[in-house]
């Protein structure tokens, strides 16, 4: 399995600033994906970080608002920029192990925007 | 698009008794995985259930796929406290792939 790390376990920041969340991963994995956990609710997914080329987002999400960045096959940057209240979520890493069928999540960051 | 869904989404029940949680999902997969989250915290990877008429048990929990009803359950047998969480199904948006689509959840309670 693979062990996840993500910075900072929580944060409380201003509206209109910026934060970026850090994913370590301990081995080298192909995808990381990055999910977003809205208060009360499911997960849906935000981006999937790609090494050497541009991250790919799904609907409703834009690079000028969440930028990524994966410099090597073990770690990744989500930055939310210029936050609002509604930015206010977990935010989690996600990577495939080994064998394609297994999906792990690191431990979250949990942001507070006020 | 693919789309999700559990019920219940809250469950509240007792010690000792036996209750299932349902996951319905529209498009076909290839498998299917259950996560369990505690209150504040990230997701545990419970089953993943690759085939149809798959079964995988883990202590009180059990996990089953029909790929042609589109369903799986997971079945709780004699809940105690500890087995209070949210639990969520999860579905590859495309057959293959690694991108998940989430149920919205099941909250479930277990009172002594």
């Amino acid at each position: 399995s693979a062990v996840i790390s993500q910075k900072p376990s929580r944060d409380i920041c201003q509206r209109g600033t910026s934060l970026t969340i850090q994913c370590q991963v301990d081995s080298q994995v192909t995808m990381m994906f990055w999910y977003r956990q809205q208060p009360g609710q499911s997960l849906t997914l935000i981006a999937t970080a790609n090494q050497g080329s541009e991250a790919t987002y799904e609907s409703g999400f834009v690079i000028d608002k969440f930028p990524i960045s994966r410099p090597n096959l073990t770690f990744s940057t989500l930055t939310v920029s210029n936050m609002s209240p509604e930015d206010s979520s977990i935010y989690l890493c996600s990577v495939a192990g080994t064998g394609r069928n297994e999906q792990y999540f690191g431990p979250g960051t949990r942001l507070t925007v006020t | 698009e693919l789309k999700v869904e559990q019920n219940p989404l809250f469950l509240s029940m007792q010690e000792g008794k036996n209750y299932t949680i349902y996951c319905n999902y529209s498009t076909t997969s290839d498998r299917l995985y259950w996560y369990r989250q505690d209150p504040g915290k990230s997701l545990e990877s419970l089953f993943v259930l690759l085939s149809n008429g798959a079964v995988k048990q883990e202590g009180r929990l059990m996990a089953s796929l029909d790929t042609k009803a589109r369903l799986s359950t997971l079945h709780i047998t004699a809940a105690v406290h500890d087995l209070s969480a949210t639990y969520f199904c999860a579905v590859p948006r495309i057959q293959g792939a690694q991108k998940l689509v989430f149920g919205q959840g099941t909250r479930l309670t277990i009172n002594p």
